[in-house]
């Protein structure tokens, strides 16, 4: 089982400053990898798919980049919705298709 | 719009069974494969298991085989879960998610239905 590993469990961030999550796989998963985000009593929403690529009506403040066991997910400047847990999940080998344990944006 | 509305959670004993269902509008169900993704209360995201769109390849995680069972009825636009022998651990919501193709990330995701085991 690939094992996703997400850091830090905690990022607190202001408003407008930039906020950068990470994401490690345990053995190489190629570009094979999203990005959700939820909020609270929501269910999760995709971010970005396929390591890199956003998508539809997510906004470009979100951009993400990596390959193979390294990830990153970059939000430019913080708005208020984007407070909120972010998973990543590889789907290069499974099953089972694996989530990092989530990164808690808070508002510092 | 693509819609999946989950339904059938509620209050079991431990033991007991349940069935979800996941009812899917605005898309040609039939084409695409489905999942079920789980959430405990306060925890992570726990994928569940997987279908393709005409039922030919389905996949589980190893801690629900032999429990639980995934289905789909293309006519009825619907998606199921069979949960039987349920245990404490397999309490969480629950959510219906399409995938883009075969074998990759969640597209759209449900609401959830909550399971609870107790």
């Amino acid at each position: 089982e690939v094992v996703m590993t997400q850091s830090p469990a905690t990022l607190s961030v202001s408003p407008g400053e930039r906020g950068t999550l990470s994401c490690r796989a345990s053995q190489s998963v190629s570009s094979d990898l999203a990005w959700y985000q939820q909020k609270p009593g929501q269910a999760p929403r995709l971010l970005i798919y396929d390591a890199s690529t956003r998508a539809t009506g997510v906004p470009a403040r979100f951009s993400a980049s990596g390959s193979g066991t390294e990830f990153t997910l970059t939000i430019s400047s913080l708005q208020s919705e984007d407070f909120a847990v972010y998973y990543c999940q590889q789907y290069n080998n499974w099953p089972p298709k694996t989530f990092g344990q989530g990164t808690k944006v808070e508002i510092k | 719009e693509v819609q999946l509305v989950e339904s059938g959670g509620g209050l079991v004993k431990p033991g007991g069974s349940l069935r979800l269902s996941c009812a899917a509008s605005g898309f040609t169900f039939s084409t695409y494969s489905m999942n079920w993704v789980r959430q405990a209360p306060g925890k992570g995201l726990e994928w569940v298991s997987s279908i393709s769109s005409s039922s030919r390849y389905i996949y589980y995680r190893d801690s629900v085989k032999g429990r639980f069972t995934i289905s789909r009825d293309n006519a009825k636009n619907s998606l199921y879960l069979q949960m039987n022998s349920l245990r404490a651990e397999d309490t969480a919501v629950y959510y219906c998610g399409r995938e883009v193709g075969t074998g990759s990330y969640i597209e759209y995701w449900g609401q959830g239905t909550l399971v609870t085991v107790s």
